[in-house]
């Protein structure tokens, strides 16, 4: 089955630093990945997503993740942090167009300092 | 426009207790999804349904079970009430041929 990790619990920047948030998947095929954002006390918000062609995809609020097949990622990333971004961040990996069975990484909290 | 509406938002249940956690989409959603989300662990899928009067079990159907009657309600129910459900519970509901899920606030159980 596939499995996504994502390696860091818990990541502190400075406002306006750049970010990225790492997300490993294990699937044997072309999988569906995606990234989604909790703000405190919220559900989930999709962020972004890939499916197939350009591995570089835009989303919501600035974000951008890069679809690497040789090292099995999906890499968050935003160039200047603001303290809104402040939430967990999810990292999720679908087989199928209907996400019934998608897996959710454990997240990353994001911290953001003044 | 509502989107994915949970209720309760925090619920406190003693062992061997039973309850429905209730969802409603108001978006004419084909799919809905109940998941857990417990520390460290992400959400974990318990149940979903692809139209009214189907379901399916997800990763940790254990312990739940799911109706939905109409399009709109997908309720999921909790029995026997263990220590091991306290967790926060969100609904997600997706249309047929989406791919994003918009979810609920969440159901924050606890079991004591």
């Amino acid at each position: 089955a596939q499995s996504v990790t994502q390696p860091d619990i818990h990541i502190t920047v400075s406002e306006g630093a750049s970010l990225e948030l790492r997300c490993n998947y294990s699937y044997g095929a072309t999988p569906y990945l995606f990234w989604y954002v909790q703000s405190p006390g919220q559900g989930l918000q999709l962020l972004l997503k890939y499916f197939s062609g350009d591995t570089l995809v835009q989303g919501i609020k600035g974000f951008e993740a890069e679809f690497k097949r040789s090292q099995s990622s999906f890499n968050l990333r935003k160039p200047s942090v603001h303290w809104s971004d402040a939430a967990e961040y999810f990292c999720a990996v679908g087989t199928s167009y209907n996400n019934n069975d998608m897996r959710f990484g454990a997240g990353t909290r994001l911290t953001v300092k003044p | 426009n509502a989107g994915v509406t949970q209720t309760p938002k925090f619920r406190i249940l003693k062992i061997g207790q039973s309850m429905t956690l209730q969802c409603t989409q108001d978006m004419n959603h084909n799919y809905m999804y109940w998941y857990r989300q417990d520390p460290g662990m992400g959400l974990k899928l318990i149940y979903y349904s692809v139209g009214a009067g189907i379901t399916d079990k997800g990763e940790v159907p254990n312990g739940y079970n799911v109706s939905r009657s109409t399009t709109e309600d997908f309720p999921l129910r909790l029995e026997l009430a263990a220590p091991s459900q306290t967790s926060v519970y969100f609904c997600a509901s997706i249309l047929a041929g989406s791919t994003e899920a918009f979810f609920g606030q969440g159901t924050r159980l606890t079991v004591v």
